[in-house]
């Protein structure tokens, strides 16, 4: 069965303290892995999608690189409007995605 | 201009009960999805439709029960309401095609609790 695992499952950094969250998974085929970030109260956003081991995508201080059984997701210098929590998950051969359980991160002024 | 639209955006309703979640999109997708989100955040697939048909439906109650009448508008219908039906239900729509596969957009989410 498809599985995502994220961690940690929560983050709190200090404004300007860089960190990264780790996407573990393991599916039939990956064919995209995505990240995308959830503000409370609200439907995910799309951030970045990765295909093949290598790969890595920018968006202003996120930064997203994929090997054959992880992703991370680096924040860099992170600022108080980045707090939310960040969702993976991973799109399989038999075209299902599945979703990790999240990284809520916090970031205090 | 949202692109994924929901109604309602919360919903209480005692057990028993029937009730529908209405999702628009004005992405002009081809796809559109229904998911459930729990309390404990886990975002799970229920159905998935690509131009009005059927293409993904998972392990799902057959009390739920998903109506596309066009490919802009995936309604869901859920009979016999449960307390375990309480959740977030979110609609999204993505293009559709072969490999390389696309993001999705969601909508803003259907809280849904049964009392």
């Amino acid at each position: 069965e498809d599985q995502v695992t994220q961690s940690p499952e929560a983050l709190r950094l200090q404004e300007g303290e860089s960190s990264s969250l780790n996407c573990s998974y393991t599916v039939s085929g990956l064919r995209g892995l995505f990240w995308y970030r959830q503000d409370p109260g609200k439907g995910p956003e799309f951030l970045f999608t990765l295909y093949s081991a290598g790969e890595e995508k920018e968006k202003e201080r996120l930064k997203a690189t994929l090997t054959k059984k992880e992703s991370f997701l680096h924040i860099t210098a992170p600022k108080p409007e980045d707090s939310a929590t960040y969702l993976c998950a991973a799109h399989s051969n038999d075209y299902k995605l599945s979703f990790g359980a999240g990284t809520t991160v916090t970031v205090r002024a | 201009d949202t692109a994924v639209s929901q109604t309602p955006k919360y919903l209480v309703t005692q057990m028993g009960n029937d009730k529908s979640i209405k999702c628009e999109q004005n992405l002009g997708h081809d796809t559109m999805y229904w998911y459930k989100q729990d309390s404990k955040k886990f975002l799970k697939i229920m159905f998935s439709y690509n131009n009005k048909e059927l293409i993904i439906n998972e392990t799902v109650p057959n009390r739920f029960s998903p109506k596309s009448p066009d490919k802009a508008h995936l309604n869901l219908h859920i009979n016999s309401l449960e307390l375990g039906d309480s959740a977030v239900y979110f609609c999204a729509s993505s293009p559709y095609g072969p490999p390389p596969v696309y993001e999705q957009y969601f909508g803003p989410g259907t809280r849904l609790t049964v009392t």
